[in-house]
């Protein structure tokens, strides 16, 4: 069990649906990332939030969309997307803020398949 | 371009024996040193941190770091088959825009044959 927990754990959505994924941290954490990882792949960073405000966003298409709506919370709402979209989907969160030295906890991740 | 290299194995080592893991680094700024452990299917899970020249040991398992050498890596004592999995080393290096973010390497497959 990880102290970073999404939901859900899978998720099969067709190309024209609307749906998000969640993460939530009750560790104190100031810092939440989203990382897309395929198969074989590391994790490739996709958004940073510190202290809730969005500090990175690593060139994602729009049709991801974060969300923090507070220092718990992480969303990424997810519409129109592409069948190379599938993936899993990993919420990592870590102490201070970025520029943090510490490292990231992830949680087990949301894996997607886009029909 | 910052880089993270690993060598993408996979590395077979019997039980009982040392698995090492090596890992280099493309920016000299680079202030934090990772390795997490992500078996087939599931998440990272952090296993050392390391931020300063040397040796630091938890358990079986020991990270070396040598930034003159731009050089970081595990060592794994008396190997178990449970710990086959994917190892990555993960660097924070310096940003000029301020904050940190993490660089993965491809990770290396490490293989314990019991």
């Amino acid at each position: 069990d990880t102290e970073v927990t999404q939901t859900p754990k899978h998720l099969v959505m067709g190309m024209t649906n609307k749906k998000s994924l969640k993460c939530e941290q009750h560790m104190g954490h100031r810092a939440m990332y989203w990382y897309k990882q395929k198969a074989k792949k590391p994790p490739e960073l996709m958004f940073v939030y510190s202290y809730e405000k969005l500090s990175i966003n690593e060139s994602v298409p729009s049709r991801f969309s974060p969300e923090c709506p507070n220092s718990s919370l992480l969303n990424l709402h997810l519409h129109a997307l592409q069948p190379e979209d599938s993936a899993l989907y990993l919420c990592a969160s870590s102490q201070e803020g970025t520029g943090s030295n510490q490292p990231q906890h992830f949680g087990d991740g949301t894996r997607l398949s886009i029909l | 371009q910052k880089e993270v290299e690993q060598n993408s194995g996979p590395l077979s080592v019997p039980e009982g024996a040392i698995a090492s893991l090596n890992c280099t680094y493309s920016d000299r700024g680079s202030q934090s040193f990772f390795w997490y452990r992500q078996y087939s299917g599931k998440s990272p899970e952090l296993i050392m941190s390391i931020y300063s020249n040397g040796d630091k040991e938890d358990g079986r398992f020991t990270a070396q770091l040598n930034k003159a050498s731009q050089y970081v890596s595990l060592l794994i004592r008396d190997s178990q088959p449970s710990d086959s999995a994917t190892y990555l080393c993960a660097v924070n290096p310096y940003s000029n825009t301020g904050g940190f973010k993490t660089i993965f390497g491809a990770g290396t497959r490490l293989f314990v044959k019991a």
